[in-house]
């Protein structure tokens, strides 16, 4: 059965310092993978996601980036983090073919506070 | 633009109460739909989806969605609630002729009192 990973559960990080966030998904093959920032009483926002190794596509413009270099391995960076940057972030992945099952399985979230 | 509406931030019910939770969305073609729920300290998980055919879907747990084309609606409902569907469920939609990206609803966050 698939599994999806995330890490870390829980960040605190001063302003202007880098940020790492990974997930990997084990299981199953050429996923569909995303990053979704979870704000209380606003749902779910797409931040970015990925059809394959190397392709990244970006719904928001903001101050992360995000990078797949294996095929079940999704990273959300930045390089100096903002207040704004506080958050939960999910990292969900779909089969390929997510535009028949529209389901997306969700990791456990990380809790980023930027101080 | 696409959007989804949920009308109840929280909701509070007792057990065995009668369950509704509302959702409206905006797009003007063809949509998937789909309710998500996270219980406590659990992820986010799919309750149930709609895609085509009979417009009153069911999913786990005892619930059901129905999907009304003319009000742009697809509302949850559970006839009898227990202590266990405490948890934030959320609606969202895709427009099959869009970008095949989930457009979520805010959020409702139910609370069953024992």
């Amino acid at each position: 059965s698939q599994t999806i990973h995330q890490w870390p559960a829980t960040l605190v990080q001063p302003v202007g310092s880098p940020l790492s966030l990974e997930c990997t998904v084990e299981g199953t093959s050429n996923p569909n993978l995303y990053w979704y920032r979870q704000a209380a009483g606003r749902g779910l926002q797409l931040l970015f996601y990925s059809v394959g190794i190397g392709q990244i596509s970006s719904e928001v413009p903001q101050n992360l980036s995000a990078s797949r270099p294996q095929d079940r391995q999704f990273i959300l960076s930045s390089k100096k983090l903002l207040l704004s940057d506080s958050g939960f972030y999910l990292c969900a992945w779909s089969f390929s073919s997510f535009a028949n099952t529209g389901e997306l399985f969700f990791g456990e979230g990380s809790r980023l506070t930027v101080l | 633009a696409q959007s989804v509406s949920q009308h109840n931030h929280h909701v509070i019910l007792s057990e065995a109460a009668s369950l509704e939770l509302g959702c409206n969305y905006s797009y003007g073609g063809t949509v998937n739909l789909f309710w998500y729920v996270q219980y406590p300290g659990q992820h986010l998980q799919l309750l149930l989806k709609y895609f085509s055919g009979d417009p009153l879907v069911k999913g786990i747990k005892g619930f059901e969605a129905e999907f009304i084309k003319s009000k742009f609606s697809f509302n949850l409902r559970k006839p009898s609630v227990q202590w266990s569907d405490t948890a934030e469920y959320f609606c969202a939609v895709i427009g099959v002729d869009s970008n095949y990206q989930l457009i979520w609803g805010a959020g409702t966050k139910l609370i069953i009192k024992p």
